[in-house]
């Protein structure tokens, strides 16, 4: 596609109920990354994808958290029983091959997430 | 462990003033460095980067040069304009323990440009 897109733009919840997070790359791109903009924390990495491997997961904050990437392409994160301390924009970005430094990440609008 | 420091917020100039946005980073390696720029409502764009000491990336009227001995990237453009306006993020990656090339962002610099 054109660019990185997410799904939904805007999400709002209840405490304790899980949500879906959608991101589609940009076709081609074989890196995924996740990203959470919050108030207080400002931008952070969550996860990693290589094709459908997530070989770093180590900024995802709790169990809570999942994500999946399948078919070398779109990915999901997965927030379960939600707190509101998740509410923030979670930002998806694609990268060609994610194995160089100079490679440019390019983001997608992000999901806002408000957990009530 | 990595960080970059950026100037606090909220900058306001006005049109046709010089810019400058302050960013300094720490990092065990030697990382590549970006500027992000976040229009209001828009998704987050890569304004510019470079990947080794001295190097000048520029855009859109746009610079900053990778200075390794003051561990800095400093943002600049010589005349704003009220189009400008945008948060501005400066960023570094490097490669993580876990082999990934994750970006550490700071915290961005809200620029507001009035005519």
């Amino acid at each position: 596609g054109a660019g990185v897109s997410q799904s939904p733009s805007n999400k709002v919840t209840e405490k304790g109920k899980d949500v879906e997070l959608r991101c589609d790359p940009i076709s081609g791109h074989t890196a995924l990354y996740w990203y959470r903009q919050s108030l207080g924390q400002g931008l952070e990495f969550l996860i990693y994808f290589q094709g459908n491997s997530a070989p770093d997961k180590s900024g995802l904050p709790s169990d809570r958290f999942s994500a999946e990437r399948t078919g070398g392409s779109v990915s999901t994160l997965t927030i379960q029983r939600t707190q509101q301390e998740d509410s923030a924009v979670y930002l998806c970005a694609s990268s060609l091959s994610g194995g160089f430094p100079t490679d440019t990440q390019y983001f997608g609008p992000g999901t806002r997430l408000t957990v009530l | 462990g990595d960080s970059v420091t950026q100037m606090e917020g909220p900058v306001t100039l006005s049109e046709e003033a010089f810019l400058t946005i302050n960013c300094t980073y720490t990092a065990t390696g030697y990382p590549s460095l970006f500027w992000y720029v976040q229009y209001p409502g828009e998704g987050l764009q890569l304004l510019l980067k470079a990947t080794k000491a001295d190097d000048k990336g520029s855009n859109k009227g746009f610079e900053a040069t990778y200075r390794k001995e003051t561990t800095s990237f400093h943002l600049e453009k010589g005349s704003v304009q009220v189009s400008d306006s945008a948060v501005y993020f400066c960023a570094l990656i490097l490669r993580s323990g876990a082999g990934s090339y994750q970006l550490t962002f700071g915290k961005g610099t809200k620029l507001s440009v009035i005519p």
